[in-house]
């Protein structure tokens, strides 16, 4: 079983809507969470850490649920910049070891 | 401060021969990461190095391929006799290695891609 799952899209949404992603991770002493961001060709870059109290930046909502080990994101108000794809990753119970979902692709048009 | 460094950017190299691409942590990072990337797949782990210590080596293959990352100067991953297959994204990253879960995330290089002729 992997560590991190994601489901991989793409997703085709239009400009303005709003969509979540969902990511579940296996290891229960998993200590940490994060959403990345990546655009073709290009680094990971990191969209924002997830906190088990839910976390907001503009646009984007992180929920941490650890009971069911589940993460999500969601953007609100798509743009068509958003289009990318969207990592999910979890910092192991092995503390600095960092494991990566292999990415949901979403896919915003006019 | 500047970010993660890489180079080369790009390097072309043709079967046998041996590729190093080098990586530079962020200032006061003390811990490194590659992974390799293949064009439509995801980010796959090969090693996390801290100062002299290899601390976890298992994505790397077992033939061809070492790392390093030395008291002074950059991280080193090194392929030995490259063959087509080893052409993808290498991407580098780096974190402080503080042990608190707020402040302890991963940075990454913009990547050397390699293509192997």
């Amino acid at each position: 079983r992997k560590e991190v799952e994601q489901d991989p899209g793409p997703f085709n949404v239009p400009e303005g809507a709003t969509v979540a992603f969902n990511c579940t991770y296996s290891n229960s002493a998993s200590q940490s969470f994060f959403w990345y961001r990546q655009d073709c060709r290009k680094e990971p870059k990191l969209l924002m850490s997830v906190y088990s109290s839910g976390n907001e930046d503009g646009r984007f909502t992180a929920q941490l649920n650890r009971a069911s080990q589940y993460i999500s994101l969601l953007i609100r108000d798509s743009k068509l910049s958003d289009s990318a794809t969207y990592l999910c990753v979890v910092r192991g119970y092995n503390f600095n070891k960092f494991y990566f979902g292999s990415g949901t692709k979403l896919n915003v048009k006019p | 401060n500047a970010g993660v460094m890489q180079n080369p950017r790009h390097l072309v190299r043709r079967r046998g021969q041996e590729a190093r691409l080098r990586c530079s942590p962020m200032k006061g990072h003390s811990h490194v990461y590659w992974y390799r990337q293949l064009p439509e797949e995801g980010l796959k782990f090969m090693v996390y190095l801290q100062k002299e210590n290899i601390i976890d080596e298992s994505g790397m293959p077992k033939e061809r391929f070492s790392a390093e990352f030395p008291k002074e100067g950059p991280s080193i991953l090194r392929i030995q006799q490259v063959v087509r297959g080893d052409s993808a994204a290498y991407f580098c990253a780096s974190s402080p290695g503080s042990g608190r879960a707020s402040t302890d995330t991963q940075y990454f290089g913009p990547g050397t891609r390699l293509t192997v002729l």
